[in-house]
């Protein structure tokens, strides 16, 4: 079973549109949580951390869940420009700086 | 601010031959990072330098070496290049678990 896992997708959804990711961690030590965005043939970018009670930056909203060890990423109003795959990324205690990443959900926002 | 450079960007290798990947970042980061990504693997980790004249293997080591050269160059050596090591090659540093920079990538083709 893979640390972190997400669902592929892709999600295509209207321009406007609410959309909602999710992710599910196995290690119960992780202890900081981000989401990172990346375009098609780029480098991966952070999009924002994962706090426990939850966050928002924009429409992106951000929570967390650590008795059922999931995270979840809200993208409101969607635009096209946020047409990317989003990886859920975790850190572990005692693996130091050390990320480890899913593999990603890939949205498509279409007018 | 050039942030983290790594050249070359493309390249196709005959199997069997070898060659070297390189990283450096201009930010003072003590950590750096080679992975790779794979379709529908996410990025997986290969080698980590946590500070200068450190490394350790990641999740997928085999068939890879790396120099810690100084504090800004971090480089990845494929030794015998084979069909499996096609893949896109991120190198990345931080100075902690928050904001990991990427390098642009290198697109790897095995022949």
């Amino acid at each position: 079973r893979k640390e972190v896992e997400q669902d592929p997708g892709p999600f295509n959804v209207p321009e406007g549109a609410t959309v909602a990711f999710n992710c599910t961690y196995s290690n119960s030590a992780s202890q900081s949580f981000f989401w990172y965005r990346q375009d098609c043939r780029k480098e991966p970018k952070l999009l924002m951390s994962v706090y426990s009670s939850g966050n928002e930056d924009g429409r992106f909203t951000a929570q967390l869940n650590r008795a059922s060890q999931y995270i979840s990423l809200l993208i409101r109003d969607s635009k096209l420009s946020d047409s990317a795959t989003y990886l859920c990324v975790v850190n572990k205690w005692g693996a130091g700086n050390m990320l480890t990443f899913g593999g990603g959900t890939r949205l498509m926002v279409k007018p | 601010n050039a942030g983290v450079t790594q050249t070359p960007k493309f390249q196709v290798l005959k199997t069997g031959q070898s060659m070297t990947l390189q990283c450096a970042q201009d930010m003072n980061h003590n950590s750096m990072y080679w992975y790779r990504q794979d379709p529908g693997m996410g990025l997986r980790l290969i080698y980590y330098s946590a500070s200068e004249g450190t490394t350790d293997k990641g999740e997928v080591p085999n068939g890879y070496n790396v120099s810690r050269l100084n504090k800004r160059e971090f480089s990845l050596r494929l030794e015998s290049a084979a069909p499996s090591q096609t893949s896109v090659y991120f190198c990345a540093s931080s100075e902690s678990a928050v904001g990991y920079t990427f390098g642009s990538g290198t697109r790897l083709t095995v022949v």
